[in-house]
């Protein structure tokens, strides 16, 4: 069964730009949350969808957004991006709201500058 | 607001036990989990504890005490493929039914030495 899917793996971005991030969760997964990793804050929470909702948000700028689709793929959106957005942005799939196991996918590295 | 310690880095020879120690002091808790990351690579599963005690799976145990707020992963037989970092995650309801989040502490980087 494929894994949790996101793309690109390796994005390049000028500050003030915006970009957007895509997360396909495994099959039947309805549960997509997105994370961002930094070495000095390791694993912060961004948001997690569920049927096409956002449930939970984390304490972000509202510069961050996120989309569920009818099919579970989400994309996540960074507006107006900062030399601080460099990051790791992982994103995790699970059956349910639950998260009673949630598979990570390989992570979209984002570089600003 | 939730708070989740772990050691930073720790050091082990090959074919030795590891003990790396989780504590936290969350918003409510519902469920303590492991997870594993090599470097440049997605963490991975590998333990989760709802109740108090010790769940075992191969090399891997993981141990929990609610009332102390206090988690173990103990590591057997250690493998040179097991130097990686490794998260403690708390999940703690959200405001909403049936409504969850992982919080997660910096991780512990473990190097498995000769």
């Amino acid at each position: 069964k494929a894994g949790v899917t996101q793309t690109p793996r390796y994005l390049i971005k000028t500050r003030g730009q915006q970009v957007t991030l895509s997360c396909s969760p495994i099959s039947g997964h309805r549960s997509v949350s997105w994370y961002q990793q930094t070495p000095g804050q390791g694993l912060q929470f961004l948001f997690e969808y569920f049927s096409e909702t956002q449930r939970n948000k984390g304490n972000f700028p509202g510069r961050f957004s996120g989309r569920q689709f009818s099919n579970s793929r989400s994309e996540m959106n960074v507006s107006t991006l900062e030399l601080g957005d460099s990051a790791l942005y992982l994103c995790a799939s699970s059956l349910d709201q639950g998260l009673t196991e949630a598979f990570f996918g390989q992570g979209t590295r984002l570089t600003v500058v | 607001g939730q708070n989740i310690d772990q050691p930073t880095e720790m050091t082990a020879t090959e074919g030795a036990i590891v003990q790396i120690n989780c504590t936290y002091q969350t918003s409510g808790f519902n469920g303590l989990f492991w997870y594993q990351q090599h470097a440049g690579e997605a963490p991975t599963f590998l333990s989760y504890n709802v109740l108090d005690g010790l769940e075992e799976k191969g090399r891997f145990s993981s141990f929990l005490s609610r009332s102390k707020g206090y988690s173990y992963l103990l590591l057997k037989e250690l493998q040179m493929k097991d130097s990686a970092s490794y998260l403690c995650a708390v999940r703690v309801p959200y405001s909403g039914a049936g409504s969850y989040q992982l919080t997660f502490g910096k991780g512990t980087k473990l190097s498995v030495i000769p």
